[in-house]
């Protein structure tokens, strides 16, 4: 039971490359979620998925799209990277809808756009 | 908008010494709350979470937290603190119902940056 995974772990991008983040989990969660994490501002939430075949906008979703194609998986993509991208995004799961069941996070990927 | 404040951005603590990490939520109606750990390089762990009842909330590794609606706080506490605690920490926030709109997700505060002095 590997739990939330995330692929790659680093990455760096030029202004306007494209690239798709991976979330997978083996929980069998119905609810994914994909995070930016920048120094000072916590958490914000880009996107999520209450279940497959099914996306939602968060907080801060422009430049982002994601896809649900399988359960298990929910990737991200930036179609033309820019620098104000540059982050730490997060992957989580959870079971039930996440405002009443324990969020599981993955370890987190590394991007720079230069 | 509904937030979630952590007004502390950095703590010291002397290692043994009692710790309290402060949280304030905005919300309309009281919601689910949480506190996370964040190690270095690391994602996030959940320490203890608030549904209902019990105001005084257990979490592992030996962290609580009290649950004050009057003064729409969630304050995490340890009575002794370790090295192995120094981390980053996160309070967060959920509304208690989906409503399909952007947020519905988890909201965060800023995060309180904990060190610990030997």
């Amino acid at each position: 039971n590997a739990g939330v995974t995330q692929t790659p772990k680093f990455r760096v991008l030029k202004t306007g490359q494209s690239m798709t983040l991976l979330c997978a989990q083996d929980m069998n969660h119905e609810y994914m979620y994909w995070y930016r994490q920048d120094p000072g501002m916590g958490l914000r939430l880009i996107h999520y998925s209450v279940g497959e075949g099914t996306t939602a906008k968060g907080e801060v979703p422009d430049g982002y799209n994601v896809s649900r194609l399988k359960k298990q998986n929910f990737l991200l993509g930036l179609e033309s990277a820019a620098p104000s991208q540059t982050s730490v995004y997060f992957c989580a799961s959870s079971y039930y809808w996440g405002a009443g069941d324990t969020q599981y996070f993955g370890p987190g990927t590394r991007l720079t756009v230069l | 908008a509904q937030s979630v404040t952590q007004p502390d951005i950095h703590i010291t603590v002397s290692e043994g010494a009692s710790l309290e990490l402060r949280c304030n939520y905005s919300y309309g109606a009281t919601p689910y709350l949480f506190w996370y750990v964040q190690s270095p390089g690391q994602g996030l762990q959940l320490l203890l979470k608030y549904f209902s009842g019990d105001t005084l909330v257990q979490g592992i590794k030996g962290f609580e937290a009290e649950f004050k609606r009057s003064q729409s706080s969630f304050n995490l506490r340890k009575p002794s603190v370790h090295w192995s605690d120094a981390a980053e920490y996160f309070c967060a926030a959920a509304p208690r119902s989906y409503s399909g709109g952007g947020a519905d997700g988890l909201t965060f505060g800023k995060g309180t940056h904990l060190i610990i002095q030997p």
